[in-house]
């Protein structure tokens, strides 16, 4: 049983076209996490959610737009997307009391 | 806002070697403190954490670390490397009271056989 899955694994997608990634956690967790992987491996925060509710939102281009239908799920929806935004992005998810956070196995997106 | 910083991007490691990855944090408030391992085309997978009480923790894999105040720092040890370490290692603070997990900028371990 996979604990927090992401799909598509790898989008390849031209610059200007609108792509979603999707995250879906098992683990009864309240709070979910966008994280992006650039090409030097940094990790930065994007967005957070805690029971629907966005409690992180971090300096992200307004093109980016996390939607959370409930508790389990945390998708991310990108519009005109760019050449800069190739990145591998990450899900994680944590609950509310503890804060070590379990990541899904990432989107590796690629705008050509 | 708490940060981390790891340095040398690439460590080179002999099989059976020791492997140290130091990190230093800063933190306003006591922080919790985090090592996670990424390999290959995979997701991130924690290694271990430091919370409250015993400053020496124990991880997966062979792994440990110390926390130590005074230094604000949280290296990490295993004392004889194996070839499946190769990896890419990072350091993470959280404060507590504060859900943003601030990441170092890793640490790519080779091992030499």
């Amino acid at each position: 049983d996979t604990a927090v899955s992401q799909t598509p694994k790898y989008l390849v997608t031209q610059m200007g076209n609108d792509k979603s990634i999707k995250c879906e956690q098992n683990l009864g967790h309240d709070t979910m996490y966008w994280y992006k992987q650039d090409s030097k491996k940094f990790l930065k925060i994007m967005f957070s959610y805690n029971n629907k509710e966005l409690i992180i939102n971090e300096t992200v281009p307004n093109r980016f737009s996390p939607k959370s239908p409930d508790k389990a799920h945390l998708n991310l929806h990108i519009n005109s997307l760019e050449l800069g935004d190739s990145a591998v992005y990450f899900c994680a998810s944590s609950t509310e009391a503890a804060y070590e956070q379990y990541f899904g196995p990432g989107t590796r997106l690629t705008v050509t | 806002a708490q940060s981390v910083t790891q340095l040398g991007s690439h460590v080179s490691v002999s099989e059976g070697a020791l492997v140290l990855l130091r990190c230093n944090y800063s933190s306003s408030v006591p922080p919790y403190l985090f090592w996670y391992v990424q390999y290959p085309n995979q997701g991130l997978q924690l290694l271990l954490k430091y919370t409250t009480g015993a400053t020496l923790v124990k991880g997966i894999n062979g792994f440990e670390a110390e926390f130590k105040k005074s230094e604000t720092s949280f290296h990490l040890t295993k004392p004889s490397a194996h070839m499946s370490d190769a990896a890419e290692y990072f350091c993470a603070v959280i404060a507590h009271g504060n859900n943003r997990l601030a990441f170092g900028k890793g640490n790519q371990v080779v091992v030499i056989p």
